[in-house]
């Protein structure tokens, strides 16, 4: 079984500064990991994934995200935040075997409010 | 093109009635899953379709709980004898394939509040 943590459920950040959303994450197997972003009275949509390959990940919006296996982490960072960035984010992993059967293990969110 | 789409937006029933929730999933999409948010929690896997056939359905919460999908088209979830811890969003999502780094591809959700 999979779980994943993400340790602030809010994180309010003034417009341009930069922010970090973190995930940390504990499975007994290989995982992919994804944000996803849900902005208000949206559905959700995929800002970037990790598959394979370097570690660190860009995303759209300017987002990327670096999986860090020692720690089992995979945060989210954004060096300058806008408004529109005002949103509630999803960290999710899924086995890397077992193809779709297993579907997406997420974490219970991040609501980042951007200030203005 | 056309992305996910889930009727209806929004449901209010009475305890004790059965509801039928509908998915349909992008065209030519051959995996689809659905996905419970309960207020303040994230998101819960419920069950996941290659075609139309569901090999694991261990992840519905209850015996009420029974989907079905025809062919690569339309799921629809139903919930009989609907209970009021059953609220909450419910959200379709399908993929290309169903390996597991495909990107899932969100509907709008369907939010049943059940009085």
């Amino acid at each position: 079984a999979q779980s994943v943590t993400q340790l602030d459920s809010q994180v309010p950040v003034f417009e341009e500064a930069p922010v970090e959303l973190r995930c940390n994450y504990s499975s007994s197997v290989s995982v992919y990991l994804f944000w996803y972003v849900q902005y208000p009275n949206q559905g959700l949509q995929l800002l970037l994934k990790y598959l394979s390959g370097s570690t660190l990940v860009k995303g759209i919006n300017g987002f990327e995200a670096e999986f860090n296996k020692s720690q089992t982490s995979f945060h989210l960072r954004k060096p300058s935040v806008h408004i529109s960035d005002t949103a509630e984010y999803f960290c999710a992993v899924k086995p890397i075997s077992g193809g779709g059967a297993d579907g997406l293990t997420f974490g219970k969110g991040t609501h980042l409010i951007i200030q203005p | 093109g056309a992305g996910v789409s889930q009727s209806p937006s929004n449901k209010v029933t009475e305890k004790g009635k059965d509801v039928e929730l509908r998915c349909d999933p992008i065209s030519g999409h051959t995996a689809l899953y659905w996905y419970r948010q309960r207020l303040g929690q994230g998101l819960e896997f419920l069950i996941y379709f290659q075609g139309n056939s569901a090999p694991d359905k261990s992840g519905l919460p209850s015996d009420r709980f029974s989907a079905e999908r025809t062919g690569e088209s339309v799921s629809t979830l139903t919930i009989q004898r609907t209970q009021q811890e059953d609220s909450a969003v419910y959200l379709c999502a399908s993929s290309l394939a169903s390996r597991a780094g495909d990107t899932q591809y969100f509907g709008p959700g369907t939010r049943l509040t059940v009085l």
